[in-house]
């Protein structure tokens, strides 16, 4: 059973351009959420779906963005990119939405703002 | 807000020894609270979880306290090898919400020297 994917695993861009990560989860994984990882932050919750709805969000500006599909693949976008949002991004799923349900974590994407 | 903090941010120990790993949260109502590892550049690995209920869970040389009274768990490392050398992470879910969200802590990284 193939585990969570995300795609690009490494990317650099330009100071004010925008992004789009993409997260597969494990084959019927309802819900998908979405981490930042820094030095300075450590791990910071983004947001969270299930059902095609966002049901959580984090503390972060407008600029952070995410949608999930019918067939539960999810893309977070980030646009007008700054230097601090060079990080980890890290997708998660998990079979139902809820504390209880076991979370198994993607490899990330690397993101490099210059 | 929930706060969870890891003491000690780094950790070097020579092969063979035994080891403790702490993580403190600020707020009891947890529904579980969860130990991971993280590789350098890599995603998450799940190591044990443990529901608000339980004060222990074991996994091979690994063996995670939770005293939710006084907001503490620990990690303990048996007879530490190179391999173990990682970023370990713990991370608590909320009681009461219908969400997935994880709260981390900043993680111990630790070496363990041949």
């Amino acid at each position: 059973k193939a585990g969570v994917t995300q795609t690009p695993r490494y990317l650099i861009k330009t100071r004010g351009q925008q992004v789009t990560l993409s997260c597969s989860p494990i084959s019927g994984h309802r819900s998908v959420s979405w981490y930042q990882q820094t030095p300075g932050q450590g791990l910071q919750f983004l947001f969270e779906y299930f059902s095609e709805t966002q049901r959580n969000k984090g503390n972060f500006p407008g600029r952070f963005s995410g949608r999930q599909f019918s067939n539960s693949r999810s893309e977070m976008n980030v646009s007008t990119l700054e230097l601090g949002d060079s990080a980890l991004y890290l997708c998660a799923s998990s079979l139902n939405l809820g504390p209880g349900n076991t979370i198994y974590f993607g490899e990330g994407s690397w993101l490099t703002v210059v | 807000k929930q706060e969870v903090t890891q003491i000690p941010a780094a950790l070097s120990v020579p092969e063979g020894e035994n080891l403790v790993l702490n993580c403190s949260f600020t707020d009891s109502a947890i529904y579980n609270l969860q130990w991971f590892r993280q590789d350098p550049g890599k995603g998450l690995t799940s190591l044990l979880l443990i529901q608000s209920s339980q004060r222990e869970q074991t996994s091979g040389r690994l063996n995670a306290s939770l005293d939710k009274s006084s907001g503490r768990s620990t990690l303990y490392i048996a007879a530490s090898q190179p391999g173990d050398s990682a970023t370990y992470l713990c991370a608590v879910s909320l009681l009461g919400s219908n969400t997935g969200k994880l709260i981390f802590g900043q993680g111990t990284t630790l070496q363990v020297k041949p």
